[in-house]
């Protein structure tokens, strides 16, 4: 089965509205843990990652929270502009250097004018 | 900037065919990997490459080959095609570094097998 997995599939937010998607894991021993978007008819195109030693990374606009206790990703998106609606999916990447990203099943990103 | 190309966009096969799905990337980058992506499903891991002459195998490899002769191509062989390969696949690319986290993906092929 699948160590990383999203809890709702489809979140549906107002324009300007902050959005929060959530992923847990399961597996410890995970390196980083990244978000991908990817909209309708793309691949993927990467957001931003983070460490396991870290709780905490902010980008433009996008803040990711990791919680090694319980073992919870959450993606934050502030100010959810229509450009947002997409599918975002969390990865988790094992080891260093050969491995390849382990992706989980995705959420929907619906964003109402 | 090209990134990562991916020929043909879509393609129906006949159960039992076989054919090679292109990928190229002009990046210079020592990783290459193969996704595949069923409906309502993440992206699940077929070969992967770290340089030209080595590939291994990920997640799903059953029924799929691939090859790396050069940095810049890493094609997908069906070998004998069957509907449960009906899927959209993904390739991707990513340079060499300690955090291997930022892939790069091509637009997808959208195969049917019927």
């Amino acid at each position: 089965g699948e160590s990383v997995g999203l809890h709702l599939p489809t979140l549906s937010v107002q324009e300007g509205d902050n959005s929060i998607i959530n992923c847990a894991y399961s597996n410890s021993a995970s390196d980083y843990f990244i978000w991908y978007k990817q909209e309708s008819g793309k691949g993927p195109q990467f957001i931003i990652d983070i460490r396991s030693n870290m709780d905490k990374r902010q980008g433009q606009r996008v803040t990711v929270l990791l919680n090694k206790t319980v073992k919870h990703l959450s993606l934050q998106i502030a100010a959810t502009q229509p450009g947002d609606s997409a599918v975002y999916f969390c990865a988790e990447k094992r080891g260093t250097g050969r491995r390849a990203l382990t992706f989980g099943s995705g959420t929907r990103l619906q964003v109402q004018p | 900037n090209a990134g990562v190309t991916q020929t043909p966009k879509f393609q129906v096969l006949k159960t039992g065919q076989s054919m090679t799905l292109q990928c190229a990337q002009d990046m210079n980058h020592e990783y290459m990997s193969w996704y595949r992506q069923d409906p309502g499903m993440g992206l699940r891991l077929i070969h992967y490459s770290v340089g030209a002459g080595i590939t291994d195998q990920g997640e799903v490899p059953n029924g799929y080959n691939v090859s790396r002769s050069t940095t810049e191509d890493f094609p997908l062989r069906l070998l004998s095609a069957a509907p449960s390969q009906t899927s959209v696949y993904f390739c991707a690319s990513s340079p060499w570094d300690r955090r291997n986290t930022e892939a790069f993906f091509g637009q997808g092929t959208r195969l049917t097998v019927v």
